[in-house]
């Protein structure tokens, strides 16, 4: 799986829009974009996945740049329960049965109240 | 809204016994996972599992680890002879399709000791 480049921690506040960066420049074409979240203590939570075209749903936005090198997973508005470890991963569709995640270290982000 | 579960969340063991780690997976999904997490470290894939074998497997995945799914229902994993360094909280996930997204359990803390 290509590899992504998060960074380390981010802190915003609470109420506050946050955007979570991620670098992805060695994508290929037929890697989707996935965003993942753990909160404490629990398991891994899907967020948000897009290929190309900029993506939203209940949770949050993701916005692809044009060259898909980059993207950012975008929460609106972020509640104490947003503090969380996001993972950017991706995801090659043509890949076999297999089609594990492959994590990284995230960003931890931090909201403050 | 359906959820995987696992059972225990917290088991305590001897080195050198046998555990089994129970999962019940979302009853439509067809492909099932499990992965690790040692504490403070990344989550680490382990296996898949499609139509009743295994699709891929890790490097840790090794002769002491194996995955059933024995009615249906269930996916455990089985492992034979507990070493301390298997002490970790270990997710099961599930999906519908390939490039769906997971769904992970709460967990399972498993400490060897």
């Amino acid at each position: 799986d290509a590899k992504t480049t998060q960074p380390n921690s981010m802190e915003s506040n609470e109420e506050e829009p946050v955007h979570l960066p991620c670098n992805h420049s060695t994508i290929s074409g037929t890697d989707y974009i996935h965003w993942y979240r753990q909160l404490p203590s629990q398991g891994p939570e899907y967020v948000i996945h897009g290929l190309t075209s900029n993506v939203n749903n209940r949770m949050a936005s993701l916005a692809i740049a044009e060259d898909r090198k980059s993207s950012t997973l975008i929460l609106h508005r972020a509640t104490l329960r947003d503090a969380a470890v996001y993972y950017c991963i991706l995801r090659d569709w043509t890949a076999g049965n297999g089609n594990k995640l492959v994590f990284g270290a995230g960003t931890i982000l931090r909201v403050k109240s | 809204e359906p959820e995987v579960t696992q059972t225990p969340s917290h088991q305590v063991t001897q080195m050198g016994q046998e555990v089994i780690l129970r999962c019940v997976p979302i009853s439509n999904h067809l492909y099932f996972y499990w992965y690790r997490q040692i504490l403070g470290q990344k989550v680490e894939f382990l296996v898949s599992f499609y139509n009743n074998e295994i699709s891929e497997k890790s490097e840790i995945f090794d002769d002491q680890f194996s995955v059933e799914r024995p009615d249906g229902s269930n996916f455990t994993l089985k492992i034979r002879s507990t070493k301390l360094e298997d002490s970790a909280m270990y997710f099961c996930a599930s999906v519908l399709a390939q490039t769906y997204e997971q769904y992970f359990g709460p967990g399972t803390r498993l400490t060897v000791t």
